[in-house]
């Protein structure tokens, strides 16, 4: 069965140091693996994506996260705060049964960045 | 280029009533999809349309139907609403062949029923 588990429901970090949101998933198949981040009042914006290309994937803003699949994890990190980092960060996982995709989205992690 | 729209940005329901919550795609895009995002939940699929037709079905009850209209656009309708229905409903677009990280999000109604 397919499922994803976000860690943490809500992080707090002063700017200007690292960022860790924690993601576990479930999948039967060989998933694809995303992130996104919700802004208030903004559409949901994708982060970074990992196929099976590159454990290690880079997405915007300097954000990255790393596949481990012997941890089943996908933990998105970034070295360093800033105060526009501050929304909800969702993990999502993406299989692909004959021409359609099943997606679940994580339960979402609330980033808080301290001055 | 708008991306995605959607309305109305707002609403405000009694319990029982139907509501009907439109979408237009990006330019281009040919296909929609519908998500419910309860308050402090991620996310949860309701369905997609492709070629006017319902192509995915998440798990919601056939009090959630939809309709895709030739020019690509959609509507999300709920019947008998019930207090549970309350959420953020979003719309993505994307193409046909497209993966999830081609698609594009809308801003969301809020759907509040009372």
């Amino acid at each position: 069965a397919q499922s994803v588990t976000q860690l943490d429901s809500h992080v707090s970090v002063s700017e200007g140091t690292p960022v860790l949101l924690r993601c576990n998933y479930s999948s039967s198949y060989s998933p694809s693996l995303f992130w996104y981040v919700q802004h208030p009042n903004k559409g949901l914006q994708l982060l970074l994506k990992y196929t099976s290309a590159a454990t290690l994937v880079k997405g915007i803003n300097g954000f990255e996260a790393e596949f481990k699949k012997s941890e089943t994890s996908f933990h998105l990190t970034k070295p360093s705060a800033h105060m526009s980092d501050a929304a909800e960060y969702f993990c999502v996982v993406s299989e692909l049964y004959s021409s359609a995709s099943k997606i679940i989205f994580g339960s979402g992690t609330r980033l808080s960045i301290r001055p | 280029d708008a991306g995605v729209t959607q309305s109305p940005t707002h609403l405000i329901k009694t319990r029982g009533q139907q509501v009907t919550l439109r979408c237009s795609p990006k330019s281009g895009h040919d296909t929609v999809s519908w998500y419910q995002q309860a308050l402090g939940q991620g996310p949860q699929f309701i369905f997609q349309y492709y070629e006017e037709e319902e192509r995915q079905r998440g798990n919601f009850p056939d009090r959630f139907s939809g309709h895709q209209f030739p020019n690509y656009s959609s509507e999300l309708n709920v019947n008998a609403l019930l207090l549970g229905d309350s959420a953020l409903y979003l719309c993505a677009s994307s193409l046909a062949r497209g993966g999830l990280e081609r698609a594009f999000f809308g801003q969301g109604t809020r759907l509040t029923v009372v």
